[in-house]
């Protein structure tokens, strides 16, 4: 699977959009975007997931480049519950591998 | 109703003990899975069975043997606990193996081997 490259956090106030970028240059054609969250001592939860197109669900909006060499997870009221650690997985005919992750800070 | 639930949610032991985790999936799934996340918050799969038989073993010592007596139960026993078994464990579960389909996780458990 193509590897992802995030920053290790990211801070974002209470309200505002929260803009969670993702780098996976080396991404195939048959490997999808998949977005988790895990929020402090709780299992991973999954957030959404995309190949080509944008996609949008209850919880985020997830923006996929053209190229499909990064993209954007988009939570656009963050609360601060949405404090947690977010991670970008590409992922194809194999399992899911997580990586470090961004750690999301919502502040009032 | 919790989708996917694991028991115990702590477990205190000591080393060389043999214990068990279980697990239970209410979502009809034919995929579970068992992830070990480490103190360094790595979290990594460690097994995965579709329809009760196993399809992924990643180089998980022979110490670990996952048990699937029905598809809605993945349950996991350690034999001769060691101090670096000491992790998060999550269950997980999805209704195919492959691309396309989301894993939803159980609250995991926490085993402290001392």
């Amino acid at each position: 699977d193509a590897k992802t490259t995030q920053p290790p956090s990211m801070d974002c106030a209470e309200g505002r959009a929260a803009n969670l970028p993702c780098n996976h240059s080396t991404i195939s054609g048959n490997e999808y975007v998949y977005w988790y969250r895990q929020i402090h001592s709780q299992g991973p939860q999954y957030i959404i997931h995309g190949l080509k197109n944008n996609e949008t669900n209850e919880m985020a909006s997830l923006i996929i480049t053209e190229d499909r060499k990064s993209s954007t997870l988009i939570l656009p009221h963050a609360t601060l519950r949405d404090t947690a650690v977010y991670y970008c997985i590409v992922r194809g005919y194999s399992t899911l591998t997580f990586g470090k992750g961004t750690m999301l800070l919502v502040s009032p | 109703d919790t989708a996917v639930s694991q028991t115990p949610k702590y477990l205190v032991t000591q080393m060389g003990n043999d214990k068990s985790i279980k697990c239970e999936q209410n979502l009809g799934h034919d995929t579970m899975y068992w992830y070990k996340q480490d103190s360094k918050k790595f979290l990594k799969i460690m097994f995965s069975y579709n329809n009760k038989e196993l399809i992924i073993n990643e180089t998980v010592p022979n110490r670990f043997s996952p048990k699937s007596p029905d598809k809605a139960h993945l349950n996991l026993h350690i034999n001769s606990l060691e101090l670096g078994d000491s992790a998060v464990y999550f269950c997980a579960s999805s209704q195919e193996v492959w691309s396309g389909n989301e894993q939803f996780f159980g609250p995991g458990t926490r085993l402290t081997v001392l």
